[in-house]
């Protein structure tokens, strides 16, 4: 059974530039969501996507941009990247409607570090 | 505002003493409550899921148990490969994001 799989493992970038993050979800799951990890906190809700659109999203602004492709893959897109945007990027796959729609399965997830 | 409260930061063990975790939310209500482990640069591993007070799981040497406004995670007669950072998150009524607390990382010295 494939979990959530992250692409790239690692990224380094300067300030400025823009960055795209892949996902693909856990076989069966058909939602995405993407969160922010700076090291020693917890994940932070940036958005979700489920049906090809963005159901919900958190306090981020609009550089953070994504994208839910027909077979459930996602990308998280950012622009004009800050040092403060490094951190551990984790996507989570989740299915929508039943009894176990809640639990959301996280990929190793892409450590992005702006210069 | 949702808010998610995690105690103690830090906690060191020796193998075989047993302690628990505590984790305080406040949420517009709960929909569930969830406990991840998270190894040093890897994507959190789901643990548990809890959704009303009173209730009760079990793997391994760990047990989470929740109220209406706390959940403690029992770490029972650790191991050394029980050192990690446990995440507690909340997910709120109408709400599909899950709340995150800031963890407690938890070291076991054989």
């Amino acid at each position: 059974d494939a979990g959530v799989t992250q692409s790239p493992t690692h990224l380094i970038k300067t300030r400025g530039q823009q960055v795209t993050l892949r996902c693909s979800p856990k076989s069966g799951h058909d939602t995405v969501s993407w969160y922010q990890q700076a090291l020693g906190q917890g994940p932070q809700f940036i958005f979700q996507y489920y049906e090809e659109e963005e159901r919900q999203r958190g306090n981020f602004p609009d550089r953070f941009s994504g994208h839910q492709f027909p077979n459930y893959s996602s990308e998280l897109n950012v622009n004009a990247l800050l040092l403060g945007d490094s951190a551990l990027y984790l996507c989570a796959s989740s299915l929508a409607g039943g009894y176990r729609y809640n639990e959301q399965f996280f990929g190793p997830g892409t450590r992005l570090t702006v210069l | 505002e949702d808010q998610v409260t995690q105690s103690p930061e830090a906690l060191r063990l020796q193998e075989g003493e047993s302690s628990s975790l505590n984790c305080s939310y406040t949420v517009s209500g709960l929909r569930g409550l969830f406990w991840y482990r998270q190894d040093p640069g890897k994507g959190p591993e789901f643990l548990f899921t809890l959704y009303s007070a009173g209730e009760e799981k079990e793997k391994e040497r760990l047990k989470a148990t929740l109220t209406k406004k706390e959940s403690f995670l029992h770490i029972t007669a650790p191991k050394p490969e029980d050192s990690a950072t446990y995440l507690c998150a909340a997910r709120p009524i109408n709400d599909y994001k899950l709340s995150f607390g800031a963890g407690t990382t938890v070291t076991v010295r054989a």
